[in-house]
């Protein structure tokens, strides 16, 4: 079992649509969570990290489930420029260690 | 630099060739990390360094792979007797500090073996 698993993808929305991508993590001792921006070709770039008690930012959302040892990212309204693959990232085993899931490829269409 | 930088951006490789890597991180960030990115996955995990330190060399695939970064800045990623599986873009990242913080990537290296 891999460490970090995503949704297998790939999803293709309209624009103006909400899309929800989910992560389950086998570490349980696993801190930190992040969610990454990768768009073709280019390096990953952080998009938000991701608290206990979940987060906002503009149209993103992350939430985390620690019971379940499952992280969500729900993007609302989506717009073009949000077309890209979308990586979960989470600690472990050591605390300096980050584990990236494969990814999860969005593509918003007009 | 402004960010991270690695060079060279590509590199072919013949079968058997050794190749190295070079990635110049942030300045001042004291932990730098490697990952190997086939196309279509995520960035797996290969090594870790805190200043000049390899704290974790556990994803590194097989003894051909070694890594370094001698004085706590630039590290160089060397792959000895290359083979077509690894073939892939390696990316190097660097953050401020030891710990689970926000991660700089570079534009990564694409290596194709021949």
């Amino acid at each position: 079992r891999k460490e970090v698993e995503q949704d297998p993808g790939p999803f293709n929305v309209p624009e103006g649509a909400t899309v929800a991508f989910n992560c389950t993590y086998s570490n349980s001792a696993s801190q930190s969570f992040f969610w990454y921006r990768q768009d073709c070709r280019k390096e990953p770039k952080l998009l938000m990290s991701v608290y206990s008690s979940g987060n906002e930012d503009g149209r993103f959302t992350a939430q985390l489930n620690r019971a379940s040892q499952y992280i969500s990212l729900l993007i609302r309204d989506s717009k073009l420029s949000d077309s890209a693959t979308y990586l979960c990232v989470v600690n472990g085993p050591r605390r300096d260690d980050m584990r990236f899931g494969a990814g999860t490829r969005l593509t918003v269409k007009p | 630099g402004a960010g991270v930088s690695q060079s060279p951006r590509y590199k072919v490789a013949k079968r058997g060739q050794d190749v190295a890597l070079r990635c110049d991180p942030i300045s001042g960030h004291v932990s730098l990390f490697w990952y190997q990115q086939a196309l279509g996955q995520g960035p797996e995990f290969l090594t870790y360094f805190q200043n000049e330190a390899q704290l974790d060399k556990s994803g590194l695939p097989s003894d051909r792979f070694f890594a370094e970064r001698p004085e706590g800045s630039v590290s160089t990623l060397k792959i000895q007797r290359t083979q077509q599986e690894d073939s892939a873009v390696y990316l190097c990242a660097s953050s401020l500090r030891g710990g689970p913080y926000e991660q700089f990537f570079g534009p990564g290296t694409r290596l194709t073996v021949l």
